[in-house]
């Protein structure tokens, strides 16, 4: 079964200890992306990824850090968190994208409730 | 100004009504265009996709792009109360994909 897997899918911590969220997709998709949703702004991208080991900012990157060594992991490294990164975050997958077909295949992970405070 | 816009609703309307779902969006670089379902406390899921201008049908479903005056919309025939969820609608021009807020849509037995 095609997914994307996120861990963990809660998580409570305090400002400042560092935390590591991890997504991992089974689909072979070389298109990887971290998003943060919060009431009222929507979907917002903080990282992604075109491939191995090309990562790039996207719109709210700041106090966020990414890796892709592989192609199916992308973990989403918080190195001191505060509370304004309280949120609830996704990762997604597409296939290859920049093609017009390419975006027919994409999935989203089941999203990670994270609490900093 | 935000790069795509979406009234965030709620929209309710009737079980069987057509609902009409849209966004603006800014950037004219933008070539896919795609909405997505979100189910409470579920993640999005890819609803229909279309590359450039033109209307894509596919089943109660019709997503509709207007590039010369930047305009997605997404038309939902004969509503169901299963479709009561939050539709994004999303673009892009090649690597970053910019979001709407987001529409509630509650369609009532």
């Amino acid at each position: 079964e095609a997914q994307v897997t996120q861990n963990p899918r809660y998580l409570i911590t305090v400002t400042g200890k560092k935390l590591t969220v991890t997504c991992s997709q089974n689909m072979n998709h070389e298109y990887m992306s971290w998003y943060r949703q919060d009431p009222g702004l929507g979907l917002r991208q903080i990282y992604y990824s075109m491939n191995v080991e090309v990562t790039d900012k996207g719109d709210v990157p700041e106090g966020y850090k990414v890796s892709r060594k592989e192609k199916r992991n992308f973990p989403l490294i918080l190195e001191s968190p505060s509370p304004n990164q309280t949120s609830l975050y996704f990762c997604a997958s597409i296939a290859r994208p920049g093609t017009p077909s390419s975006y027919n295949e994409q999935f989203f992970g089941p999203g990670t409730r994270l609490t900093v405070l | 100004q935000k790069e795509v816009e979406q009234d965030p609703g709620p929209l309710s309307v009737p079980e069987g009504a057509i609902v009409s779902l849209n966004c603006t969006y800014s950037n004219s670089a933008f070539q896919y265009f795609m909405w997505y379902r979100q189910y409470s406390r579920k993640g999005p899921e890819l609803l229909m996709y279309t590359y450039s201008s033109g209307n894509k049908e596919d089943g109660r479903f019709t997503a509709q792009v207007d590039k010369s005056s930047k305009y997605i919309s997404l038309f939902i025939r004969d509503s169901q109360p299963s479709d009561s969820a939050t539709y994004l609608c999303a673009t892009t021009g090649f690597q970053k994909l910019v979001f709407g807020t987001g529409t509630r849509l509650l369609v009532s037995p």
